[in-house]
């Protein structure tokens, strides 16, 4: 089954610096790749997603960028703000089983 | 209002009890998950529903069992099996396409094991 891996574990930034969270993934078959943002006791949202046939995408102060080749996709996130900071989850999902399958999380903290 | 929901939002076991978590979805979504959360170790599935009377084990099902009667419900049963229950339980849905789709989550159900 799928495989994913997220570095690094936690992640302590400035405000306005920017943050890069890396996922790598281990399924060729997987075509769908979210990112979830998740505050303490909260549920996991959405917030932003890219698929396979896509090399990058960008939401504002967010992008995602996806490598097919070598099976790994990263979050950018630029002037970051206090309320960036939370836990960052990547995922996968592929087509046989079609549901996600996370990384273990980045605990992103941005000091003012 | 629509979205998904868990109940209850806090729950205690007892060693040796079953108890039952419920999840309600008003999104008409076909399918519907259920993730395990533990400190550092992300969100682990344990069970997913691509249809209603149909499921599949996910990645750790032992010492769990759930149902699908309903397009609505999707209830999770944490049995006496399952040796380390205490977790904090996420549900999601979404919808059913040819690649991938968005995962939208209930607000979570806490169990300890008391």
């Amino acid at each position: 089954g799928e495989n994913v891996e997220q570095h690094p574990s936690t992640l302590s930034v400035q405000e306005g610096d920017s943050a890069v969270i890396k996922c790598t993934y281990s399924d060729s078959a997987s075509n769908y790749f979210p990112w979830y943002k998740q505050e303490l006791g909260k549920r996991p949202q959405l917030i932003i997603d890219i698929r396979s046939n896509v090399g990058e995408k960008k939401d504002q102060r967010i992008a995602v960028t996806l490598n097919k080749t070598a099976k790994h996709f990263s979050l950018h996130i630029t002037e970051t703000q206090p309320e960036d900071s939370a836990v960052y989850f990547c995922a996968a999902s592929d087509t046989g089983r079609r549901a996600l399958t996370f990384g273990s999380g980045t605990r992103l903290q941005v000091q003012p | 209002d629509g979205g998904i929901t868990q109940s209850p939002k806090y729950l205690f076991r007892k060693e040796g009890q079953n108890v039952t978590l419920s999840c309600e979805q008003n999104l008409n979504h076909d399918a519907m998950y259920w993730y395990r959360q533990d400190p550092g170790q992300g969100l682990r599935l344990i069970y997913y529903s691509q249809i209603v009377n149909d499921f599949q084990k996910g990645d750790i099902a032992e010492g769990y069992s759930v149902s699908r009667e309903k397009k609505e419900s999707f209830p999770l049963t944490v049995t006496s099996a399952q040796k380390n229950p205490t977790a904090f339980y996420l549900c999601a849905s979404s919808t059913q396409g040819a690649g991938g789709t968005e995962a939208f989550f209930g607000q979570g159900t806490r169990l300890t094991v008391v």
